[in-house]
């Protein structure tokens, strides 16, 4: 299950189970959006990306999501596996070459 | 993809000295770097733009003469935490663009004692 509070987010998923990360971004003007994950210690790493003018972009088990409407992007991790264990963010960029704007970040926890 | 290398990794330092980060990209040439600050169980915080052959941009909050920026070439931007204190203990990262997609460095742990 998915809990908020005073730390991050934190997801849980049994082995072989779907993930979905959810993510509200706050600027409507955002034309570029991209996931992250981040493993203890170490600097984020890309997933995947996603512009404005499309709302959903696959990769390898992974989808993105996007509803500009209402702000919202989401992160499909299929059949989730133990490596897939991280802290998650989604990203918000306008323009590129500009300030990435991150947003609160989810953990995912996978139970083997 | 590009590589940004950061360096050092981890370091540790007694309050009241000084730390020097940098930040390398290392094939591709950027006129711009991001430094972003993160705090355990938080998200990644912009502190500065980092611009190459001009001054810095810092986010409201952050103390330009405490976190020194030099962006000397279109190579390298250093990140200077002068007279550590342990509050500014935390997890630095820089950041690059190459054409539509942004590079980060490793991240460097700092810790001040």
């Amino acid at each position: 299950g998915e809990s908020v509070g005073l730390h991050l987010p934190t997801l849980s998923v049994q082995e072989g189970d779907n993930s979905i990360i959810n993510c509200a971004y706050s600027n409507s003007a955002s034309d570029y959006f991209i996931w992250y994950k981040q493993e203890s210690g170490k600097g984020p790493q890309f997933i995947i990306d996603i512009r404005s003018n499309m709302d959903k972009r696959q990769g390898q088990r992974v989808t993105v999501l996007l509803n500009k409407t209402v702000k919202h992007l989401s992160l499909q991790i299929a059949a989730t596996q133990p490596g897939d264990s991280a802290v998650y963010f989604c990203a918000e960029n306008r323009s590129g070459n500009t300030p990435l704007v991150f947003g609160k970040g989810t953990r995912l926890s996978v139970i083997a | 993809g590009a590589v940004v290398s950061q360096h050092p990794s981890r370091v540790i330092c007694k309050s009241g000295t000084s730390v020097k980060i940098e930040c390398r990209s290392l094939d591709f040439q950027a006129t711009t770097m991001f430094w972003y600050r993160q705090f355990p169980k938080k998200s990644l915080m912009l502190m500065a733009t980092s611009n190459e052959g001009s001054k810095a941009t810092y986010e409201q909050g952050v103390e330009k003469d405490k976190f020194l920026i030099n962006h000397a070439s279109l190579t390298l931007s250093t990140l200077t935490v002068t007279s550590a204190h342990p509050e500014d203990s935390s997890f630095y990262i820089c950041s690059g663009w190459m054409n539509t997609e942004a590079f980060f460095g490793q991240g460097t742990r700092l810790t001040v004692v």
